[in-house]
């Protein structure tokens, strides 16, 4: 049962364009969503989050979009440079039971971004 | 600099060896947390530990195990490796106050079983 779900597995944007990546998910009790960037050979890195209260959240060319009622959301990169290509992974955030918290993650999506 | 540090880059093991795979962080977290990654899968949760001595099943524990003897130390063992665990293994940390930033990486384990 996939509870975070990327449907585009690879994308291609010419350098200067905006990056769209989408992401949806099923469980309600999600509380925070997040995008991790991935290089070969590297973990993933944080990129950006957003509160499950928030529908905007912008950090320079990053901006993610939280859509709750269709539990839907995007990143979006403006403007798309030759080093944001790599993995991107999308996940959603509960509670543990013990404190802190647990990532669900998306399958990813490879970008490309092409001179 | 805080960091999780993952003892092997690159593994080669052979079917039915017992491989443990070490994780470190040094930012005094709780949750420490063993994820694999596989393409068009993603990052599947294996095991996580929110406090020493303590551990829970992810999503697919089967064929593996933890151990977390210390808080800033989560081993991952394949009790008996098979070619379906061939895999990039990160291992990750996170503490309650975190929430907004999520988890701390290692830079990943890629084990070939052969």
């Amino acid at each position: 049962d996939q509870q975070v779900k990327q449907n585009s597995p690879s994308l291609s944007v010419q350098e200067g364009r905006i990056s769209i990546l989408n992401c949806d998910y099923t469980n309600s009790m999600f509380d925070y969503f997040l995008w991790y960037k991935k290089y070969p050979a590297e973990g993933p890195t944080f990129l950006i989050s957003i509160s499950s209260i928030k529908d905007k959240n912008e950090d320079g060319r990053f901006t993610v979009f939280l859509n709750k009622s269709a539990k839907h959301l995007s990143l979006h990169i403006v403007p798309s440079q030759p080093g944001d290509s790599a993995v991107y992974f999308c996940a959603a955030s509960a509670a543990l039971t013990g404190g802190g918290n647990k990532l669900t993650f998306g399958t990813g999506t490879q970008l490309k971004v092409e001179l | 600099d805080v960091k999780v540090t993952q003892s092997s880059r690159y593994l080669v093991k052979r079917t039915g060896e017992k491989v443990f795979l070490e994780c470190v962080q040094d930012m005094d977290h709780e949750n420490m947390f063993w994820y694999r990654q596989d393409p068009g899968l993603g990052l599947r949760l294996i095991y996580f530990s929110y406090d020493v001595k303590m551990k829970e099943k992810g999503d697919i524990p089967e064929g593996y195990s933890v151990s977390r003897e210390k808080k800033e130390r989560f081993s991952l063992i394949l009790e008996s490796a098979s070619t379906n665990q061939t895999s990039m293994y990160l291992c990750a940390s996170s503490t309650q106050g975190q929430l907004h930033y999520g988890y701390t990486f290692g830079s990943g384990t890629r084990l070939t079983v052969v």
